[in-house]
C-alpha cells in the first residue's frame, strides 16, 4: 500500500537548520510530483514547497523562499526539505504529500507528518 | 490568490452540511477537498470539483460556479466531525493555496 514516513523533526533553536526525509514506498516514486505543506498549531495547512518528477524543477512559497530547498533522491524513493534560519513562524507539523500522476495537481495522499519546534 | 472559508459549520447527525469556499471566480478554477481528522494528516474526499477518492462515501459530494465552491455531505454522522480544507493550484505563481479550514461539529 502507498505509504509516506517523514523524519527528522525536533526542537531547534532559532536560527538553526533542519533536514526533513520522506521515505515512500507502495508506488513508482518517479511518476509523481511531490510537496511539502506545513500546519502551525491550531492553523490551517500552508503550502510549502514542490518539486517535480525528475527533480529539475522546484518552487517555494514566498514564506520560505532563500531558506528552505526541497530536494529528491528518485534512486532512494524520497524527498527531502533543507530548513536553515529557522524562526518561531516556523514551529509546525510539516507534511509530505504526493501529487496524482495526471498532473491535475491533486494531493491524493499525505504522509502522518513529523514536527518541527522552533524555540530557545 | 485567497480562499476564504467559515471558520465553523455544526449540523446534526443525519442532517445535510454545506461547507463552502469562497474565492475569486473560482468557478473556473479545480477545486479539492480534504477531511482532517483530530491528530491525523489531511485526506482527499474531493476532487477536480466533484469526483469521489475510492473508499469515500457518496454522501461527500462537491460543487463549483461562481466566486463559490461547495462541499456537500449528506446525512452527516459522528464520524464526519472534522477540519475541512479546501485547495486550488495557482499556476500564475505555481503555488498550491489553501483556504484556512472549516471545523464541522456534528451535535
Amino acid at each position: 500500500q502507498v505509504q509516506l514516513v517523514e523524519s527528522g523533526g525536533g526542537l531547534v533553536k532559532p536560527g538553526g537548520s533542519l533536514r526533513l526525509s520522506c521515505v515512500a514506498s507502495g508506488f513508482t516514486f518517479t511518476d509523481h510530483y511531490m510537496n511539502w505543506i506545513r500546519q502551525a498549531p491550531g492553523k490551517g495547512l500552508e503550502w510549502v514547497s514542490y518539486i517535480n518528477r525528475g527533480g529539475d524543477v522546484i518552487h517555494h512559497a514566498a514564506s520560505v523562499r532563500g531558506r528552505f530547498t526541497i530536494s529528491r533522491d528518485n534512486a532512494k524513493n524520497s524527498l527531502y526539505l533543507q530548513m536553515n534560519s529557522l524562526g518561531v513562524d516556523d514551529t509546525a507539523i510539516y507534511y509530505c504529500a504526493r501529487e496524482d500522476s495526471g498532473g491535475y495537481r491533486i494531493l491524493d495522499f499525505w504522509g502522518q507528518g513529523t514536527l518541527v519546534t522552533v524555540s530557545s | 490568490y485567497v480562499l476564504t472559508q467559515a471558520p465553523s459549520v455544526s449540523v446534526a447527525p443525519g442532517q445535510t452540511a454545506r461547507l463552502t469556499c469562497g474565492g475569486d471566480n473560482i468557478g473556473s478554477r479545480n477545486v479539492h477537498w480534504y477531511q482532517q481528522r483530530p491528530g491525523q494528516a489531511p485526506v482527499l474526499v474531493i476532487y477536480d470539483e466533484n469526483n469521489r477518492p475510492s473508499g469515500i462515501p457518496e454522501r461527500f459530494s462537491g460543487s463549483n460556479s461562481g466566486n463559490t465552491a461547495t462541499l456537500t455531505i449528506s446525512r452527516v454522522e459522528a464520524g464526519d466531525e472534522a477540519d475541512y480544507h479546501c485547495q486550488v493550484w495557482d499556476s500564475n505563481v505555481h503555488h498550491c493555496v489553501f483556504g484556512g479550514g472549516t471545523k464541522l461539529t456534528v451535535l
